[in-house]
C-alpha cells in the first residue's frame, strides 16, 4: 500500500542553524501539507501546497519557513533560523481530491 | 478557529469493551476523519465521514456523524491492549481547506 515517507525521522540542530525536512507524499497525490505537533499538544496546520504554489499558509508559517517541491516526487520544508521552539514533529501529508488524507511517520526536530 | 475537540481528554477501559469518543466541531464542514496515534508516532488514518453521511463502519471501528449537533463518534468495539493510543479527529470545511484537528482522546485499554 502506497504510504507518505519522512526523512531524517530525527534530526537534531543547533538554534539558528537551517534545517530540512523531506517528504515523499504518495505518487498519485495533488494535494501537499506541513503540520507540526509540540510535545503533548494539537496537531497544527503550518501550510499546504498545490499545483506547485502555496495555496494557504497558518500564522505559524513565517518568514523562516519555506517550503518546495524540487521534483516531481520530494516535498520538503526548510526552516532557515531554527529557534528552541521550534522543537516538535512535522507531519508531511498529502491527499489525491477532496477525501482521505494520509501523513507520514514524523521528523522529530530537536533544537538545542 | 478552534474546531473538533474531542471528550473525553483520557478514557481508559479494561480489554474487551467498547471505548467511545466524542467530538464536537463549531463551523460547517465537508468531511470529517479519526485518526490515531500511538505514542511519539505518525497518524494514522482510520475513517473518513463526508458531511451528507450519518454513520459509517470499518471492522470495528463506526463513527457517527450529527451536522445538526455538530458533533461525532468514534466507537470501538471489543477493544484491544493493542488499540492503546490517542485518537483524533480532524475536520475539513470545504474542498481544499487544511484539516483541523482536536486535542485528542489518550485511549489505554488494560489487558
Amino acid at each position: 500500500e502506497p504510504e507518505v515517507t519522512q526523512t531524517p525521522s530525527h534530526q537534531v540542530t543547533q538554534m539558528g542553524q537551517e534545517v530540512i525536512l523531506r517528504c515523499v507524499p504518495i505518487s498519485n497525490h495533488l494535494y501537499f501539507y506541513w503540520y507540526r505537533q509540540i510535545l503533548g499538544q494539537k496537531v497544527e496546520f503550518l501550510v499546504s501546497f498545490y499545483n506547485n504554489e502555496i495555496s494557504e499558509k497558518s500564522e505559524i508559517f513565517d518568514d523562516q519557513f519555506s517550503v518546495e517541491r524540487p521534483d516531481g516526487s520530494n516535498f520538503t520544508l526548510k526552516i532557515r533560523s531554527t529557534k528552541l521552539e521550534d522543537s516538535a514533529m512535522y507531519f508531511c501529508a498529502s491527499r489525491a481530491g477532496v477525501d482521505e488524507q494520509f501523513f507520514g511517520p514524523g521528523t522529530r526536530l530537536t533544537v538545542l | 478557529s478552534q474546531q473538533g475537540e474531542e471528550d473525553p481528554q483520557a478514557l481508559s477501559i479494561q480489554e474487551g469493551e467498547n471505548a467511545t469518543m466524542n467530538c464536537s466541531y463549531k463551523t460547517s464542514i465537508n468531511n470529517l476523519q479519526w485518526y490515531r496515534q500511538n505514542s511519539g508516532r505518525g497518524l494514522v488514518h482510520l475513517i473518513l465521514i463526508r458531511s451528507n453521511e450519518r454513520e459509517k463502519h470499518s471492522g470495528r471501528l463506526r463513527v457517527t456523524l450529527d451536522t445538526s449537533k455538530k458533533s461525532s463518534s468514534l466507537l470501538i468495539t471489543a477493544s484491544r491492549a493493542a488499540d492503546t493510543a490517542s485518537y483524533f479527529c480532524a475536520t475539513r470545511n470545504s474542498g481544499n481547506t487544511p484539516l483541523v484537528f482536536g486535542k485528542g482522546t489518550r485511549l489505554s485499554v488494560i489487558a
